[in-house]
Formats: structure tokens, C-alpha cells, sequence
């Protein structure tokens, strides 16, 4: 198993540019998560998805979008990328039940915002 | 919503002794206390986790205790190697999500 994937690796936007960061995993989870880790802030939740068609915000959603057409892919789209943008973005899967608890995270996407 | 601090900040230890990182929580209702390590350049990786229902966890040289009363909940690790050195995050679920604190830079010098 791949696990969580995340495309791509680093990314430089201009501001008001759009674009769109992949998340794939192969462990068919349910529950698919998007954070942005800030220094000295942790990971702060941006959307979350328990489920193909479901969608809901976290923590930090303003100008974030995602959607979940498949169990595999959770993209995030940035629409009108500002500097405040610029971090490091993980998405996250796990399973439901119970014992939905261990979430594994994906490698992570630099993104810089100019 | 849930409200999770950690301390310290960044924490330096020699190689060979104990590291402590303290965490405490606001949501009486969180049931569910993961710790993530997480290595330079790379995603965040479960190390332990504890429910709310036990107030003490160990595997191998990492530990973690909780006290539902006074909710906080703590991460030891013994005999420090290395390969310890990275940032870890302290975590409680609360209403299905993960709250996350701010993390703490651990840096083991031989």
C-alpha cells in the first residue's frame, strides 16, 4: 500500500492564482482530512469528509474548497491564492467506527504564495 | 471547541535521559489522546495514544499518563536516543475531530 499521497511536493503561486492539491490514499477510508501546519500553531483543520459526497469545514476553511467525488481522492482548491496562504498543507485518512482514531498523514505540500 | 495547549515550546535533553512533554485539554467530553512525532520533511506519525478510559500506557520507551480530573495528559519518553530529535504534537478528539497543540521541538544531543 502507497498509504496517503500528496501532490505535488512544493508549490509557488502568484497571488489571485488558482490551483488544486491532490490527496489519494489506498487504505479505503472513509474519513479524509485537509490541515495546514503554521509555525508555532500545530495543524489546524481546513475541511474534512466522512464519506464520498460529504463534505464539511474545520478549524480554518476561508478560501478553501474541496470535494469528494471517490473513497480515494479528497483535492483541495485553493480558488484566489493570498499570501496568508502560504504553509504546509497534509491531508490525513482514517477509518470510521469506533475505533476511528489513527489518522495517517500524507507527506505534505509546501506551498508559497508571493 | 476543544482547546489544547503543549509545553514546553522546544526542549533539549542529553542523550540517555527522560523527556517530558505535558499537555492539557478543555472539552471534558474528549475520550481519545494521540501523540504524533514528526520528523523533519515528513507527514505526522502516531507514536502512542490513550483512551479516556485507562490512565496509563506504555510501549517500550514511550509512555503516556492521563488525568481525566485535571485534564492534562503527558508524553515520556526514557533514555533518549537521537533519533528521538523531531517535533512532537500532543492531540484530543473532540466532537469526531482532532485538535491539535502547537507541538514541541525535541532536540537529543549525544
Amino acid at each position: 500500500n502507497a498509504g496517503v499521497t500528496q501532490t505535488p511536493k512544493f508549490q509557488v503561486l502568484k497571488t489571485g492564482q488558482s490551483m488544486t492539491l491532490q490527496c489519494a490514499q489506498d487504505m479505503n477510508h472513509e474519513y479524509m482530512s485537509w490541515y495546514r501546519q503554521d509555525p508555532g500553531m500545530g495543524l489546524r483543520l481546513i475541511h474534512y469528509s466522512v464519506g464520498a459526497g460529504i463534505t464539511d469545514q474545520g478549524e480554518v476553511p476561508n478560501g478553501y474548497n474541496v470535494s469528494r467525488s471517490t473513497t480515494e481522492d479528497f483535492p483541495l482548491r485553493l480558488l484566489s491564492a493570498a499570501p496568508s496562504q502560504t504553509s504546509v498543507y497534509f491531508c490525513a485518512s482514517s477509518s470510521l467506527g469506533q475505533d476511528r482514531n489513527e489518522q495517517f498523514f500524507g507527506p505534505g505540500t509546501r506551498l508559497t504564495v508571493l | 471547541g476543544e482547546n489544547v495547549e503543549q509545553h514546553p515550546s522546544t526542549l533539549s535533553v542529553q542523550e540517555g535521559d527522560s523527556a517530558v512533554i505535558k499537555c492539557t485539554y478543555s472539552d471534558s467530553a474528549s475520550n481519545y489522546f494521540p501523540w504524533y512525532k514528526q520528523e523533519l520533511g515528513k507527514g505526522p506519525q502516531l507514536i502512542i495514544d490513550i483512551r479516556s478510559n485507562v490512565g496509563e500506557k506504555k510501549d517500550q520507551r514511550i509512555a503516556v499518563t492521563l488525568n481525566k480530573t485535571a485534564k492534562h495528559f503527558s508524553l515520556h519518553i526514557t533514555e533518549t536516543q537521537p533519533e528521538d530529535s523531531a517535533v512532537y504534537f500532543c492531540a484530543a478528539i473532540s466532537w469526531g475531530k482532532l485538535q491539535f497543540g502547537a507541538g514541541t521541538q525535541v532536540v537529543v544531543t549525544p
